[in-house]
Order: structure tokens, then sequence, then C-alpha cells
């Protein structure tokens, strides 16, 4: 079993419609990290958590470190977020800096 | 500063060739990462650097992979008698301090025919 499970693994949906992306780990973080990549290869951090809420325009990240579990939503989706959503941890060891990642999920939205 | 770079985005190679990449990250960060990722897969950790020390390598990095950061700035990742499985996008990506997010690169896409 992987460390970091990604829920769908694709996804497709009609322009408007509210997206969720579900990330489950298994080991102790320090952080969790939500990364879009477009086709070309291309990775954008979008956001940084250890616990809580963040949100970013049409974008929400929410954590629970009791679970184990975070989900990215997104509002009012349109094509232009068509792309892979990477979900991606470190480890609470001290020092540990490199990050471990999910299988990513591929959103396609339509118009 | 315009971000991790990294140089070239393509290379095309032969079975057997030996291949070197660059990646030059954001000049205030101090630590730098390779990432290797394959067709519908997420990257996978190859190395870590903090200033010019690598603290940690990956089992995946072969005895024919090298990866250096001579001065604490840009960094080159060598892979020796390239084969068929080394086909891979390989990113590189930097941060300050570790608290701070990573800034990825648009990668280097190798393909070994």
């Amino acid at each position: 079993k992987n460390e970091v499970e990604q829920s769908p693994q694709n996804l497709t949906a009609q322009e408007g419609e509210f997206i969720t992306i579900n990330c489950s780990y298994s080991v102790g973080i320090s952080a969790l990290h939500w990364l879009q990549q477009h086709p070309g290869g291309g990775i954008v951090s979008l956001f940084m958590l250890s616990s809580g809420k963040k949100k970013h325009g049409r974008l929400i990240a929410t954590i629970n470190i009791q679970e184990k579990h975070s989900s990215l939503h997104i509002t009012a989706s349109h094509p232009r977020d068509s792309a892979v959503y990477i979900c991606a941890v470190r480890s609470a060891i001290q020092g540990a800096q490199k990050l471990v990642f999910g299988q990513g999920t591929r959103l396609t939205i339509n118009p | 500063d315009t971000g991790v770079s990294q140089d070239p985005r393509h290379k095309i190679t032969k079975r057997g060739q030996n291949v070197t990449f660059r990646c030059d990250p954001i000049s205030e960060h101090n630590r730098l990462y390779w990432y290797r990722q394959t067709l519908g897969q997420g990257p996978e950790f190859l190395t870590y650097f903090q200033n010019e020390a690598q603290l940690e390598k990956s089992r995946l990095l072969s005895d024919r992979f090298s990866a250096e950061r001579p001065k604490g700035s840009f960094s080159t990742l060598e892979i020796q008698r390239t084969e068929q499985g080394d086909s891979a996008m390989y990113l590189c990506a930097s941060s300050y301090g570790g608290l701070d997010g990573y800034t990825f690169g648009s990668g280097t896409r190798l393909t070994v025919v």
C-alpha cells in the first residue's frame, strides 16, 4: 500500500460543478502539499498545509491531521482547471525534507 | 528571479549514452531536490542537497546516476550508460529552510531509444 493514496484517479465533470479530490496518508507528517501539473510536465504548488484550511480564489484545501486526510475542492469549475492534481506529504521525522507523492488525480472539466 | 530553471526541456538519447541535466534553483533557496516521474505516476524522490552537501539519496539512484551541486547554486544530474527504463520526466525543485513551499522546475523529459 502506498504511503499516499488519492481518489479518484480520474474525474470528469461539467463546467460549473463543485469538485472534490481526496488524499489519505499513512505516516506522520509535518506538511502536506497540493500541486497542479499541466500537460508538458510543469508542476505548480497550490497549497502547503499543516493544519486547518486554506483558500485561494476558487480553490480550498482542508486537512484533518487526526484522520490523516486532506481534500482539495474547486468551486465553479472551469475547463482551464483541467490538469493532474497531486497530493504530496513531508514526513514528520526530524530533518526529513523529501516529499512523498500520491499518484495524482486527472481532472477533466468539459464546457 | 524567474523561478527554477531546468535545461534541456527534452532529451532523446540512444541507449548506452551518457546524459547530463542542469537545474538552476531560485537564488535564495538553499535546498535543492531531484525527483523522477514516469508516465501516469506521481514523482519519486531521487536526491536532495542543502547548499553543496548531498544529504539524502534514494535507493532509486543507482550507481549510474550521480548528482552534484558544487557551489551550492546550480545542480547537475548525470546518468551514465542510459537504459530504456531511465525514460522519464526529471524534476528539480528548490526551497528555503524547509518551511516554505517547494518551487518546481518545468522538468527535463528524457527518452532513451
